[in-house]
């Protein structure tokens, strides 16, 4: 069985600043995939960013981007010019390709950002 | 617009009681799951099911049961036996046989007293 863990449960950072939010994984598996997943206070869960495990190169999107270093198990997002919207709780999610696209959540990380 | 509906958005019963939380998506998406989300905390899979009348368990299906009669719909009933049902519920669709992303309703906050 996989497990995601998020070692920060909460985290606050100043608007325009850049924040990186950490997330590690336990699998034996080699194809898998990789998410960020934001939760605003409306509680809908939003993708931010999506990474496949055979790519080496960095996903970004627009201010997100994340740190994939596979040999470690470690899947960072940095949130760059953060602003007051990005304030959610934020989960990292494994998904193994061989297990009916199931997702397996981290326990999330509370980013506050502050003005 | 196409996206996943939940319904209703709070919903109360008493200890005892089954509930049937609903959920509607127009995505035509093969793939559907229902997680739980406990107060700070991340979300756990319930059920899932890849298609029409086939589903299976997810970590923590005791007490719970569904149902896959259409594509659309994949209803979740919380049943008298499930010990703390009282939580956030939150369904998802995805396009099957695939690692595309699922795509989440907005959830259904179930109180039970």
């Amino acid at each position: 069985a996989q497990t995601v863990t998020q070692s920060q449960p909460e985290m606050s950072v100043q608007e325009a600043e850049t924040v990186t939010l950490s997330c590690t994984y336990d699998t034996s598996e080699s194809n898998y995939y990789l998410f960020w997943y934001k939760q605003p206070p409306s509680r809908q869960m939003i993708l931010v960013i999506r990474q496949e495990a055979y790519k080496q190169q960095n996903a970004t999107e627009n201010r997100f981007s994340v740190n994939f270093q596979k040999a470690a198990k470690s899947f960072s997002l940095k949130i760059s010019d953060s602003q007051l919207g990005d304030t959610a709780m934020y989960f990292c999610a494994f998904m193994n390709n061989n297990a009916g696209n199931m997702l397996t959540f981290g326990g999330g990380t509370r980013l506050m950002v502050k003005p | 617009d196409g996206g996943i509906t939940q319904s209703p958005k709070y919903l109360f019963r008493k200890e005892g009681q089954n509930v049937t939380l609903s959920c509607e998506q127009n995505l035509n998406h093969d793939a559907m799951y229902w997680y739980r989300q406990d107060p700070g905390q991340g979300l756990r899979l319930i059920y899932y099911s890849q298609i029409v009348n086939d589903f299976q368990k997810g970590d923590i299906a005791e007490g719970y049961s569904v149902s896959r009669e259409k594509k659309e719909s994949f209803p979740l009933t919380v049943t008298s036996a499930q010990k703390n049902p009282t939580a956030f519920y939150l369904c998802a669709s995805s396009v099957s046989g695939t690692t595309y992303e699922q795509y989440f309703g907005p959830g259904t906050r179930l109180t039970v007293t």
